[in-house]
């Protein structure tokens, strides 16, 4: 356990529907960042945060992807109508300033129908 | 483009043996480079960082090499055990991006045989 917790850990959606997801990270770690796995692939970046600003993201992400980190404590990923192409792990790491090392959640596995 | 390779999907070894697991890079300048185990359906979890004026980095039973001018990273197991089956992740930060996210390798699954 590294520390980083995700909620859910297991999500089974209908195409169309909206989805989303939360991340705890570490309470001392100002930059958390989330990635998405297909299987036999590394995690892919997805999107960067400096505590509650949101700096960087990736072309991967869509306009129906939307994160937030209010208070720069807690996640939320948001996919808005989802399609079978979202199915994928989603990972959250937090990562604290000074250090090269990211902490990853347990991940939110994610199957759209 | 930048890219990562890990060049064995899949590695099978004998208990007891040493595993050795190759990660190779192209236009990159990494000043350092990581390596990571993932359990299935579990998230990473990093285990050793070697920086690049270290050509050797040593954690218990495994050992990391980095060679800046081949463009590689070896990733040693001695004494492998079962317990060791896991797929192994060679990472590297993207160049230029200020966010210090990470690019993957696609992993090597490391299976240890009994």
């Amino acid at each position: 356990d590294t520390g980083v917790s995700q909620d859910p850990r297991h999500k089974i959606t209908k195409r169309g529907q909206n989805v989303t997801f939360r991340c705890d990270p570490i309470s001392e770690h100002n930059r958390l960042y989330w990635y998405r796995q297909t299987l036999g692939q590394g995690p892919e970046f997805l999107t960067y945060f400096q505590n509650e600003a949101q700096l960087e993201k990736s072309r991967l992400l869509s306009d129906r992807f939307s994160a937030e980190r209010p208070k720069g404590s807690f996640s939320t990923l948001e996919i808005q109508r989802t399609e079978q192409g979202d199915s994928a792990m989603y990972l959250c790491a937090s990562r604290p300033i000074g250090q090269e090392t990211q902490y990853f959640g347990p991940g939110t596995r994610l199957l759209v129908l | 483009s930048q890219k990562i390779e890990q060049n064995s999907e899949a590695l099978n070894i004998q208990e007891g043996k040493t595993a050795t697991l190759t990660c190779n890079y192209t236009n990159y300048s990494p000043a350092y480079l990581q390596w990571y185990r993932q359990d299935p359906g579990r998230g990473p979890v990093f285990l050793l960082l070697i920086r690049e004026n270290e050509k050797e980095k040593r954690k218990e039973r495994l050992k990391v090499t980095f060679d800046t001018t081949l463009k590689q990273s070896l990733f040693h197991i001695t004494a492998s055990q079962p317990a060791d089956s896991a797929t192994y992740l060679c990472a590297l930060e993207n160049s230029g991006a200020g966010s210090y996210q990470l690019t993957f390798g696609k992993g090597t699954k490391l299976s240890v045989i009994p």
